[in-house]
């Protein structure tokens, strides 16, 4: 079965830093292109940040470029999202995803970990 | 990037009745790659629709999406109480991914 875990959620003053982790299990991580998505309260879904299998080919946002960083640990089976200088609009729950991709159906969300920005 | 614009923002609909979602992408969408996702109150979204009309694995044969290039659907064609969910397009042809802002059919 395949489970994807988000921890390192929390309260954080602006201006603050998290790391987010995504534990894998069920699937090897190392095959698969990720995602980070977040959902601001009452939002939509919004692409955060992908990271190719080996993690050599990454990309951010625009809203989040020089502030947030994706990388991974392939053989911990674990994703990250190392995110500074947070703002009270970076607020929202943030997935790790496996999404449908060409030539793949699979497509896996973890539960979410909620990350608040606020004084 | 390629915006993605849903329409209508809410669909008010009674159960039984056939709903129609639109996903218009600001260019053409390759090889359809164009999903559908449903999401529920304090879930996570799920997997409706890949390739523009193709159901992903359990999905019932009430939903069906059709499209291609820019102009995209989703049709369910009678409303289950448990459809009743906001609705998100997403295309992965090109990075970055993006999503439409979501269509909620709400009961009317």
């Amino acid at each position: 079965e395949v489970q994807l875990v988000e921890s390192g959620g929390g309260l954080i003053q602006p201006g603050g830093s998290l790391r987010l982790s995504c534990a894998a299990s069920g699937f090897t991580l190392s095959n698969s292109w990720m995602y980070w998505v977040r959902q601001g309260p009452g939002k939509g879904l919004v692409g955060v940040a992908y990271s190719s299998s080996d993690g050599s080919i990454t990309g951010h946002a625009d809203s989040v470029k020089g502030r947030f960083t994706i990388s991974r640990d392939n053989a911990r089976n674990t994703l990250y999202l190392q995110m500074n200088s947070l703002r009270a609009e970076d607020t929202a729950v943030y997935y790790c995803a496996k999404l449908v991709r060409r030539g793949s159906r699979d497509d896996y969300w973890g539960q979410g970990t909620l990350v608040t920005v606020s004084s | 990037e390629i915006v993605l614009t849903q329409s209508p923002g809410t669909l008010s609909l009674s159960p039984g009745e056939g709903a129609t979602l639109s996903c218009r992408a600001s260019q053409s969408v390759s090889s359809s790659y164009l999903a559908w996702y449903q999401q529920k109150p304090g879930q996570t979204p799920r997997l409706l629709i890949y390739g523009a009309s193709s159901r992903a694995t359990g999905i019932p044969d009430r939903f069906s999406g059709s499209g291609s290039g820019t102009d995209f659907t989703l049709s369910i064609s009678r409303l289950e109480p448990e459809d009743f969910a906001v609705y998100y397009c997403h295309q992965y042809d090109s990075s970055p991914r993006t999503f439409g802002q979501g269509t909620k059919v709400e009961i009317k």
